[in-house]
This record gives C-alpha cells, sequence and structure tokens, in this order.
C-alpha cells in the first residue's frame, strides 16, 4: 500500500465552487503534513502546512484527521487560476523523509 | 527567499552518455533531495543527503548516484543514460537536518534521453 494516497481526478469545478481533497497517509507517527501546488511543467510550491489545529489562508483550509490519517484542503470560491495539481506530503516510515502523493488534478472553468 | 537552482532547464542526452544534473541552494540548508517525477507516477525519492559527504539512498537509486562536496551543491549523476531516464528530476532543499520541515525545489530539469 502506498504511503500516501489521494484521488487523482480531475476535479472539475465551476468559478465560484467549493471543492476539497484527501490525502490519506499510512504512517500513525508523521507530525507534520504539507500541501504543495504544482502548476503544468512547473515545480511544485508550498501552498500550507498542516496543523493539528487545522489551519486557514483565505479561500484555503487544511486539516487534520489523526483518528482516521488523513489530511484535508478545502478551497472556497474557487478562481480560474486554482486550476492545478495539489500534493500532500508527509514523512514515511519512521523518517522524515518527505512522501508525496501522487497528486489531485483541479481544472476551474468558468 | 529561498533559492533552489538546477543548472539547466531542458536536456538532451544520448543513451549511455554520462550525464551530471547540479543544483545548488543558498539558504545554507542541510538536506537536499533529487526526486524524479514521471506521469502517473507522482514524485519518486531518488536520493538525499543531510550533510556534506552524506548520501543516502531513496526509492529509486538504481542507474544513478549523487556527489555532496560542498554544502550547498547537489549533484546528481547518471552514470549511463537509458531512455527509462527520460524524465523532470527535480532538486529540493530543507532545513533543519533530520527533521519536517517544508521543501524548497528548483524549477526542474527536463530530460530526455535518446
Amino acid at each position: 500500500r502506498k504511503e500516501v494516497e489521494q484521488d487523482p481526478g480531475p476535479f472539475n469545478v465551476p468559478e465560484g465552487a467549493t471543492v476539497a481533497f484527501n490525502c490519506t497517509y499510512s504512517n500513525s507517527a508523521s507530525q507534520s503534513f504539507f500541501w504543495y501546488r504544482q502548476d503544468c511543467r512547473k515545480e511544485p510550491k508550498l501552498l500550507m502546512s498542516v496543523y493539528s489545529s487545522g489551519n486557514e489562508d483565505g479561500r484555503f483550509t487544511a486539516q487534520l484527521n489523526r483518528a482516521s490519517q488523513y489530511i484535508s484542503l478545502l478551497i472556497r470560491d474557487s478562481k480560474l487560476s486554482d486550476s492545478a495539481t495539489y500534493l500532500c506530503v508527509t514523512p514515511s516510515g519512521g523518517s522524515y523523509i518527505p512522501t508525496f502523493g501522487r497528486g489531485t488534478s483541479l481544472i476551474v472553468h468558468p | 527567499d529561498v533559492k533552489v537552482t538546477q543548472s539547466s532547464r531542458y536536456l538532451v542526452k544520448r543513451t549511455g552518455e554520462k550525464v551530471f544534473l547540479e543544483c545548488v541552494q543558498d539558504m545554507d540548508h542541510e538536506n537536499m533531495f533529487w526526486y524524479r517525477q514521471d506521469p502517473g507516477l507522482g514524485l519518486r525519492l531518488i536520493y538525499f543527503s543531510y550533510d556534506v559527504k552524506m548520501k543516502e539512498k531513496g526509492d529509486i537509486p538504481e542507474g544513478y548516484s549523487v556527489s555532496r562536496e560542498k554544502k550547498e551543491r547537489f549533484s546528481l549523476i547518471l552514470e549511463s543514460a537509458s531512455t527509462n531516464q527520460t524524465s523532470m528530476y527535480l532538486c529540493a532543499s530543507s532545513q533543519p537536518p533530520r527533521g519536517p520541515s517544508p521543501l524548497h525545489f528548483g524549477n526542474g530539469t527536463r530530460l530526455t534521453v535518446t
């Protein structure tokens, strides 16, 4: 079983919609989680860290559910510019080595 | 702002050639990583280093080696390039050593092996 799993999508939503992605992880000892955004043919860029208490940055909200071992990313009021692939990252096994999910593709259309 | 610079954006090499991919970071980060990214497979870790002259294998080290002679520079070497090494290669760095923290990526090298 892959250590970090994401639904590849694509999630196809109209502008203004609210969309949520989940990412499940297998390492129950993981302490750090991140969401990255990757535009086509570009490098991943940090979108936000995920804290135990959850965190919000403008239209973006990240949550951690330790009991079910998943993190989520909620995007409100989607913009065309939100179209990208969203990657979740957490350390694998008992190490600090970052392991990426395969990403979830989001397409926001007019 | 952290800057991670990869020496080439696009590279075309022939099968059997020795290929060097260079990566330099300017923030005195301890950890450096090399990933490759392929459609449908996501980012896969090739090698990483948490200190000068230290290196550890990632998930897919076969056919690759690395060099870290200076803290700011982490080189990926394809000893004898093969067509299945055609991919996007991404270098990243992070701080602190042996601790979880966000990665900062270079803008990638798209390598084609013909």
